[in-house]
């Protein structure tokens, strides 16, 4: 157990639909980390926060934002949901501010299935 | 441009044999790599990482890994392989980012160990 906690496990929409993804870090951690993981793509970098400010930016879509609570939790937004969302959604935190040898510790995933 | 490869979609091993899986980079700057591992459902689990130092780095589960500057090759290692060692093995570079640092996964190497 990575003490990174994500919900729901699992999720089911339909194109059109908005849902949100939540991700608790570990404790202590600042940094939060999102990730697509699909067949195609394999496992992509989306965005990261880091005490409730973004720090980077990867590859993450108009329709896809993000934020990092006071409490240090964070949320993943995706609307206009498409087919091609689909995918396993992590989240991953680590200690300060995401400096460059810090390893990530995963959260166990959300699927999310868009019918 | 940054990136990583991994170069073999599958590595097939007996148990009790040594297994390696391949990993290249191209980044600019000092590189910080990292080897994690997803087992089936589950979020990625750090191994380890080589920051500067000895090139070959030891991490959890008896892997190692083997810095090459000159080759730009950062391979995983282990001298002894076990059934339960099967997974999807990722190599991860962290590069410079405007504002932050991302990182950069390859594209994952199955492992599979046949007992």
């Amino acid at each position: 157990d990575s003490g990174v906690t994500q919900t729901p496990k699992h999720l089911i929409t339909a194109t059109g639909q908005r849902v949100t993804l939540r991700c608790s870090p570990r404790s202590g951690d600042l940094s939060v980390y999102w990730y697509q993981q699909s067949l195609d793509q394999g496992l992509q970098f989306l965005i990261q926060y880091y005490n409730g400010e973004e720090r980077a930016k990867g590859n993450i879509l108009e329709r896809f934002s993000a934020q990092q609570f006071p409490d240090l939790h964070s949320e993943l937004n995706l609307s206009s949901l498409e087919l091609g969302d689909s995918a396993l959604y992590f989240c991953a935190s680590s200690v300060g501010w995401g400096a460059s040898y810090n390893e990530q510790f995963f959260g166990p995933g959300t699927r999310l299935t868009v019918l | 441009a940054q990136s990583v490869a991994q170069p073999e979609d599958q590595v097939n091993v007996a148990e009790g044999n040594p297994l390696t899986v391949k990993c290249t980079y191209s980044v600019s700057g000092n590189p910080y790599l990292f080897w994690y591992v997803q087992y089936p459902n589950r979020g990625l689990q750090f191994l380890l990482k080589y920051i500067t130092g000895d090139n070959l780095v030891k991490g959890s589960y008896g892997f190692e890994a083997e810095f090459n500057k000159s080759q730009t090759s950062f391979h995983l290692k282990k001298p002894s392989a076990l059934v339960s060692d099967s997974a999807l093995y990722f190599c991860a570079v962290r590069a410079s980012n405007t504002g932050g640092f991302k990182t950069i996964f390859g594209a994952g190497t199955r492992l599979f160990v046949k007992a």
